[in-house]
């Protein structure tokens, strides 16, 4: 059973460009979380996707940001219009189902992004 | 608002010695509080949890104790080895399952 796979690992986009960033859940796996670390910081929640369902996005900043899990493929944070702040690694994470205990999400190996 | 605070940066030891990383939380609302384990370039691993009705959890080498009114937890690492040496991040549940993270404490466990 294959583990989280995030994909690119390393993303580098200029000011203004748009970053796409996938995230394939564990086999069985319907919930994902993204996270975002800054350099020097701990892991910031950004949103938690079922199939085709936004269930919390209290961490999305209100511009620029987006992501979708549809009922095929992979989930996508889409970062538009990328500033140098959104420089950081991009975590996400999936669950089989809430309920069965906190050790039940699984982390891919991240996105690092950079903006020149 | 639940928040999660790792004060030291970094914590070096030596090999055999016991690591000791802290962690203080604001509000315990929910079910959980987690230790998780970070190596360069790959994404944090589950190390160890313990819920909020008991006051420790131990597995193998690694013990988290929980003093509810200090609003305090923390990882013993014993022996540590330089395996061992990571970032460290202390997590805690929400309503919703998100993960609140501490800033994280880099271990280096010296030969």
């Amino acid at each position: 059973n294959a583990g989280v796979m995030q994909n690119p690992r390393h993303l580098v986009r200029r000011r203004g460009q748009e970053a796409r960033l996938r995230c394939s859940p564990m086999k069985g796996h319907s919930h994902v979380y993204w996270y975002r670390q800054l350099p020097e910081e701990g892991l910031k929640f950004m949103v938690y996707l079922q199939k085709e369902n936004i269930i919390d996005e209290s961490g999305m900043p209100k511009e620029r940001f987006s992501a979708e899990f549809p009922k095929e493929g992979p989930s996508i944070l889409r970062i538009q219009q990328v500033v140098r702040g959104d420089s950081a690694a991009y975590f996400c994470a999936s669950s089989p189902l809430r309920g069965q205990g906190p050790e039940t999400q699984y982390f891919g190996p991240g996105t690092r992004l950079l903006v020149l | 608002d639940q928040q999660v605070k790792q004060n030291s940066p970094s914590l070096s030891v030596q090999e055999g010695r016991i690591s000791i990383l802290n962690c203080d939380y604001t509000n315990s609302m929910f079910d959980y509080f987690l230790w998780y384990k970070k190596y360069p370039a790959e994404g944090p691993t589950f190390l160890i949890s313990i819920s909020s009705i008991k006051d420790k959890n131990e597995d193998g080498r690694f013990t988290v104790f929980l003093n509810k009114s200090a609003k305090h937890l923390s990882l013993h690492i014993v022996p540590s080895q330089p395996g061992d040496s990571a970032v460290y991040f202390c997590a805690e549940t929400s309503n919703t399952g998100k993960l609140i993270f501490g800033q994280g404490t880099t271990l280096q466990v010296k030969p």
